[in-house]
């Protein structure tokens, strides 16, 4: 079973330039979440999707920070404009509820560095 | 608002021996927890996972054990080598949710 599929592994950007991510989750998972990991913390949840819906978004800066996940599948999380406290690594997980008791699985992340 | 706390925040050790990270939440309302091994530049790796109505998991030299109702987690590592050496983090789950809320992690180094 091919495990969860981020891209891209790193990026460094300007400040003020915008950024995209993209995450696959694994097959047949319907909850996917973007988590933000900043250097010495742990992952803090962004968004979670069910299916193609909005869960749970309520730590996502929404001013600069959007996402969405078209046919209940693959995802995006797109940052514009991006700040130096951006700077992090972009974590994303999926899980299904019917099965591994909602274990989440995660990918490789995307290390993102903001200059 | 669930918090969870690590302790140590790193550890150094000698290959073989046996030790033990910590892990606290403020919220005993959980339906599960779970301890994850991060390596440098790399995801999370699930390591176990606890049900809430579960006392303690094992895998290989692993186990962790869950205490809800004083809110505490340990992870014990036995015979312990530097294929170890690596971020552990602990991760609770709340009842009716999804959402995972992580601690800061232990950095735990093995030597040779």
């Amino acid at each position: 079973e091919a495990g969860v599929a981020q891209s891209p592994r790193y990026k460094i950007i300007e400040k003020r330039q915008s950024v995209a991510f993209w995450c696959n989750p694994i097959s047949g998972h319907a909850t996917l979440y973007w988590y933000q990991q900043i250097l010495g913390q742990g992952p803090k949840l962004l968004i979670q999707f069910q299916n193609n819906g909005v869960v749970d978004d309520s730590q996502l800066p929404k001013d600069r920070f959007s996402a969405e996940r078209l046919k209940g599948v693959d995802s995006t999380l797109k940052i514009q404009p991006a700040k130096l406290e951006d700077s992090a690594v972009y974590l994303c997980a999926s899980s299904q509820l019917s099965r591994d008791r909602g274990e989440q699985y995660f990918g490789p992340g995307t290390r993102l560095t903001v200059t | 608002k669930q918090e969870v706390t690590q302790i140590p925040a790193a550890l150094s050790v000698p290959e073989g021996e046996n030790l033990v990270l910590n892990c606290s939440f403020t919220d005993s309302a959980i339906y599960n927890l779970q301890w994850f091994r991060q390596d440098p530049g790399k995801g999370l790796t699930s390591l176990l996972l606890i049900q809430s109505s579960q006392r303690e998991q094992t895998s290989g030299r692993l186990n962790a054990s869950l205490d809800k109702s004083s809110g505490r987690s340990t992870l014990y590592i036995a015979a312990s080598q530097p294929g170890d050496s690596a971020t552990y983090l602990c991760a609770v789950r709340r009842l009716g949710g999804n959402k995972l809320v992580f601690g800061a992690g232990t950095i735990l180094r093995v030597k040779s």
